[in-house]
């Protein structure tokens, strides 16, 4: 079946550090990917997709691209935030009912 | 507001009783999924419905759980006999359709607390 692997944190940065979140997926035919996040004690929001292999989903300036021959969507920002902290999810929607499938989280912490 | 909206935002109940939870999607969204969010499991799928007709209930953990949608809108998912093992965050989200390219939108959920 479909799965999400992201790598495990807590991530802890610096403010203006560069982030990345690795997240690799296995999954039958052409899903599109998504990144959420939670930030502490609010609901999931969709921060970026991606919907076909090489597009790059972008917003509040990270971005993920969709790489078919390695199976990954990582997350990059260039400069992070105190604000960024929170928990970031990867997941993906294949055939059927769209069911999401997500990875298990992974929390970032930005201190000043 | 737009968004999707979940009631109760917290519950805590005794092992053994009955809750419902409740699930008012975006308007005109005609697919609603429930999750459920806990600490070792992670974020789980539990139930699709398009429409008023659920498809897919393969997450579903037992016979104790059921959920259904009136009016191709509100949904209610519903534990009976519950149990400890019961306790997470249970997550609403609707879209606009079941496309695989259609993002979801989640409610803030219900924190379910069985004692």
């Amino acid at each position: 079946g479909d799965s999400v692997t992201q790598m495990e944190g807590p991530v802890t940065l610096s403010e203006e550090a560069f982030l990345t979140i690795n997240c690799t997926y296995t999954a039958t035919g052409y899903p599109s990917l998504f990144w959420y996040v939670q930030y502490p004690g609010e609901g999931l929001q969709l921060l970026l997709k991606a919907t076909k292999a090489d597009d790059k989903g972008s917003n509040k300036g990270f971005e993920a691209t969709y790489r078919k021959e390695t199976t990954s969507f990582h997350l990059e920002k260039g400069s992070v935030q105190v604000s960024d902290s929170a928990v970031y999810f990867c997941a993906l929607s294949g055939s059927g009912y769209s069911t999401l499938t997500f990875g298990k989280g992974t929390m970032l912490l930005v201190s000043p | 507001g737009a968004g999707v909206s979940q009631s109760p935002s917290n519950k805590v109940t005794e092992k053994g009783k009955d809750v419902e939870l409740r699930c008012d999607p975006i308007s005109g969204h005609t697919a609603l999924y429930w999750y459920r969010q806990s600490l070792g499991q992670g974020l789980e799928f539990l139930i699709y419905f398009q429409g008023n007709s659920a498809p897919d209930k393969s997450g579903l953990p037992s016979d104790r759980f059921s959920a259904e949608r009136t009016g191709g809108s509100v949904s209610t998912l519903t534990i009976q006999r519950t149990q400890q093992e019961d306790s997470a965050v249970y997550l609403c989200a609707s879209s606009l359709d079941r496309g695989i390219s259609q993002p979801q939108h989640f409610g803030d959920g219900t924190r379910l607390s069985i004692l």
